[in-house]
């Protein structure tokens, strides 16, 4: 099966500009996860989304970041504006969650660099 | 809220040696451990889960909820394993919590 695709892989910014970034996830997963990855951290989740509603979205920045998944398929991750700590992959995971199985499957990322 | 803490960023050890990650949380519930990998220039992904109770590549991890820990446990390392480890705690509104990573380095 395809893995979960995201776009662009890298992304060069000066701060206070702003940055979308495209993610979709494996075909029939309901569940969508976006992580941020500081550099020397682990994945640390920013929102989760069950089809196209939010199950958790504490830990989003919602005074610049936002997210959306429409149809509950693809989805975008916004940054705006854009500071020198949001430096960062961003990654991008997507879970079946059926009879007990919530392996997640995770996207390449992007990497981030604000300037 | 649940933690995980991995204590050592580098662990470099000999090819055939004996490895031992070590990954420690905190939850007042009963977690899903999981262990996940990322090799060089690839994705992260899942290298084995405690409810599995099963060997993956050589590994095994075993739950302690007294020590509330699950070590990543290899008797023979390979020059193959190096790669950095992710150990993860699955609870509640099911995301991931994720330790800050091990790098383990096999020397030849």
């Amino acid at each position: 099966e395809a893995g979960v695709a995201q776009s662009p892989r890298y992304k060069i910014i000066e701060k206070r500009q702003s940055v979308a970034f495209w993610c979709n996830p494996i075909s029939g997963h309901a569940t969508l996860y976006w992580y941020q990855q500081i550099l020397g951290q682990g994945p640390k989740l920013l929102i989760q989304f069950q089809n196209n509603g939010v199950v958790d979205d504490s830990q989003l920045p919602k005074d610049r970041f936002s997210a959306e998944r429409l149809k509950g398929v693809d989805s975008t991750l916004k940054i705006q504006p854009a500071k020198l700590e949001d430096s960062a992959v961003y990654l991008c995971a997507s879970t079946l969650q059926r009879e007990g199985n919530y392996e997640q499957y995770f996207g390449p990322g992007t990497r981030l660099t604000v300037t | 809220a649940q933690r995980v803490t991995q204590p050592e960023k580098l662990l470099s050890v000999f090819k055939g040696a004996p490895v031992e990650l070590k990954c420690n949380y905190s939850y007042s519930g009963s977690p899903e451990l999981f262990w996940y990998v990322q090799y060089s220039r690839q994705r992260l992904q899942l290298l084995l889960r405690h409810i599995s109770r099963e060997s993956i590549k050589g590994f095994t991890a075993d739950l302690n909820k007294g020590e509330t820990s699950f070590h990543l446990k290899k008797p023979f390392a390979q020059e193959e394993d190096s790669a950095m480890y992710y150990c993860a705690l699955l609870a509640g509104r099911r995301a991931l919590t994720f330790g800050s990573g091990t790098r383990l380095q096999v020397q030849p």
